[in-house]
């Protein structure tokens, strides 16, 4: 699977809108982008996916760059339970499994 | 639905006894994860399955862990002996395979202590 890169930390006004970005220059064509967000002592959260189209649910939009080697999840509305690390993954869903590995992510603060 | 369960959410034991951490995935699901979060090395996959079969154990560091899932409601990790450097909070979480999303539910954790 590629691996991703992301800014180890980022700020944000509550309120504001929250861009978390990733690179995954080496992305392969059958590979997804998910995202996925750990607030403090919990288990990672299950954001959004996508492969090439931008993609909206009730949590976020992801936002895929047309050559696919770089995204950006948008919180629109920001709130101070938005803190947390948010992961940023590739990986094919044509493979023997779900085979999902982590980095180190990005830590989102969101101040009042 | 009551999602991924763990159990125990926390475990304290010496160096040297047996640790047994269970999950119960949720219901339908085919997939089940163990993973491994420290603060030194993140968050490691340790092995999944696929319809009660292990599909992939290379993340399991060594030959003291050990992984079963005895049917589709219920798989343990075990670790004999335990040692220190095992402390770590250990995530369990499952997945609909073959639907071609897969997104992954995760448990609260088990904290695992070894003094």
């Amino acid at each position: 699977d590629a691996k991703t890169t992301q800014p180890p930390s980022m700020d944000c006004a509550e309120g504001r809108a929250a861009n978390l970005p990733c690179n995954h220059s080496t992305i392969s064509g059958n590979e997804y982008v998910y995202w996925y967000r750990q607030i403090h002592s919990q288990g990672p959260q299950y954001i959004i996916h996508g492969l090439k189209n931008n993609e909206t649910n009730e949590m976020a939009s992801l936002i895929i760059t047309e050559d696919r080697k770089s995204s950006t999840l948008i919180l629109p509305h920001a709130t101070l339970r938005d803190t947390a690390v948010y992961y940023c993954i590739v990986r094919s869903v044509d493979t023997g499994g779900f085979k999902t590995i982590f980095g180190a992510g990005t830590r989102l603060f969101v101040k009042a | 639905d009551a999602g991924v369960i763990q159990s125990p959410r926390h475990e304290v034991t010496e160096m040297g006894q047996e640790v047994t951490l269970r999950c119960k995935p949720i219901s339908g699901h085919n997939s089940l994860f163990w993973y491994r979060q420290t603060m030194m090395r993140g968050l490691e996959l340790l092995i999944y399955f696929n319809n009660n079969v292990p599909i992939d154990d290379s993340g399991m560091p060594e030959d003291r862990f050990s992984a079963k899932m005895p049917n589709a409601s219920f798989s343990t990790l075990k670790i004999q002996p335990s040692e220190p450097r095992d402390s770590a909070v250990y995530f369990c979480a499952s997945s609909l395979y073959g639907t071609g999303v897969g997104e992954q539910y995760f448990g609260p954790g088990t904290r695992l202590t070894v003094t």
